[in-house]
């Protein structure tokens, strides 16, 4: 089955940093790859995902880029906010495998 | 109103014993999912169903048994607890098969003692 590896499995950033997570992922099928953002107490919440055909996509301070021929792809988020402190997951494999799991803490 | 809802939000118990999860989508999407996400954080897929039908299974006890009396509901029956199913057992919904964003409820924790 899909395997997909995430890192750094922490992350602390100070306020207004960039942050950047990391996933790869095995099976060259997998065609989409969202982006998850689980708050203390919640369920995870899709924040963005980029399809196969795509490299990149944007939104406000959130970025995903996709590397197909390497089989990774990361998060970007920049001007980070105490708020964005949770703990972030990758996914492939049709959207349903998951990674293990940033867990991203902004200093204020 | 909340579209991935279900009950119980906290479910304590004795090892040995069988209890339910109930899960409901007001979303009329086709695909619902039960997720385990243990204490490390990970979360894993067990079952998926799309429109009554299972069509994921992975490696999990069959003490675990799904039932989807109708689209719209995902239930989670456990038999004979054990202390590693102490989790937060996660419901979700999705449009169809693999169409893209999952919709998670807000778990349920299981404590077992």
């Amino acid at each position: 089955g899909e395997n997909v590896e995430q890192h750094p499995s922490t992350l602390s950033v100070q306020e207004g940093d960039s942050a950047v997570i990391k996933c790869t992922y095995s099976d060259s099928a997998s065609n989409y790859f969202p982006w998850y953002k689980q708050e203390l107490g919640k369920g995870p919440q899709l924040i963005i995902d980029i399809r196969s055909n795509v490299g990149e996509k944007k939104d406000q301070r959130i970025a995903v880029t996709l590397n197909k021929t390497a089989k990774h792809f990361s998060l970007h988020i920049t001007e980070t906010q105490p708020e964005d402190s949770a703990v972030y997951f990758c996914a492939a494999s049709l959207g349903t495998t998951f990674g293990d799991g940033t867990t991203l803490t902004v200093k204020p | 109103d909340t579209a991935v809802s279900q009950t119980p939000k906290y479910l304590v118990t004795q090892m040995g014993n069988d209890k339910s999860i109930k899960c409901e989508q007001n979303l009329g999407h086709d695909t619902m999912y039960w997720y385990k996400q243990d204490s490390k954080k990970f979360l894993k897929i067990m079952f998926s169903y799309n429109n009554k039908e299972l069509i994921i299974n992975e490696t999990v006890p069959n003490r675990f048994s799904p039932k989807s009396p109708d689209k719209a509901h995902l239930n989670l029956h456990i038999n004979s607890l054990e202390l590693g199913d102490s989790a937060v057992y996660f419901c979700a919904s999705s449009q169809g098969i693999y169409t893209g964003e999952l919709f998670f409820g807000e778990g349920s924790r299981l404590t077992v003692l």
